[in-house]
């Protein structure tokens, strides 16, 4: 099992551009999160989907921010447009069943300069 | 009220003493707690988890956790650290009172001195 797979692992864009971070998540699992870390607000719940629909996006900060799950083993997280207070590390996580123990994927960095 | 608290942002320890990271946590319904490390530029790794049963429970690299349900505690122990054990951990709590999602503490970050 390859785990949660995060693509990029890096990101640098310039302010106002349009940002995508992909995430595939484990196969058979049910459960997929987002989160923001920071070292100002630590680790942030963004949105989360349960069988593709999504369930509570309350923690997505602005309509700057949408995120999409098209089928069960992929979802996109999209900043338009993106400004510098979104630099952080973005991190996909998913599950079987949602109280249960998460798998994180390695994170995308995004810096916007 | 917060869901999760962990005691002190930054624990030192040196290399062979015991480790232990504090968690309380809220819960009016019986909690599954976990305890999750993240190693720098990584994501979060599980160490261990409590869902129902033996109230002492074996995660992974030496480490265990007990439930004290009269306590509302969960604290993360470890006999003897290692170098290797420098990382961020965080505590979290899952219940239906929160929805189906972890609730995550504002992590420790413990320091390994030599």
């Amino acid at each position: 099992d390859a785990g949660v797979i995060q693509s990029p692992r890096h990101e640098v864009t310039e302010m106002g551009q349009e940002v995508t971070l992909r995430c595939k998540p484990i196969s058979g699992h049910d459960y997929l999160f987002w989160y923001r870390q920071t070292m100002m607000r630590g680790l942030e719940l963004l949105i989360y989907f349960n069988n593709n629909v999504p369930i509570d996006d309350s923690g997505m900060p602005e309509d700057r921010f949408s995120a999409k799950m098209p089928n069960a083993s992929f979802s996109t997280l999209k900043i338009q447009p993106s400004e510098p207070r979104d630099s952080a590390v973005y991190f996909c996580a998913s599950s079987f069943g949602g109280m249960g123990g998460y798998t994180f994927g390695s994170g995308t960095r995004l810096t916007v300069v | 009220a917060q869901s999760v608290t962990q005691l002190g942002s930054h624990v030192s320890v040196s290399e062979g003493a015991l480790v232990l990271l504090r968690c309380n946590y809220s819960s009016s319904v019986p909690p599954y707690l976990f305890w999750y490390v993240q190693y720098p530029n990584q994501g979060l790794q599980l160490l261990l988890k409590y869902t129902t049963g033996a109230t002492l429970v074996k995660g992974i690299n030496g480490f265990e956790a007990e439930f004290k349900k009269s306590e509302t505690s969960f604290h993360l122990t470890k006999p003897s650290a290692h170098m290797s054990d420098a990382a961020e951990y965080f505590c979290a709590v899952s219940a239906k009172e929160y929805g189906n999602k972890l609730v995550f503490g504002a992590g420790t970050i413990l320091r390994v001195k030599s």
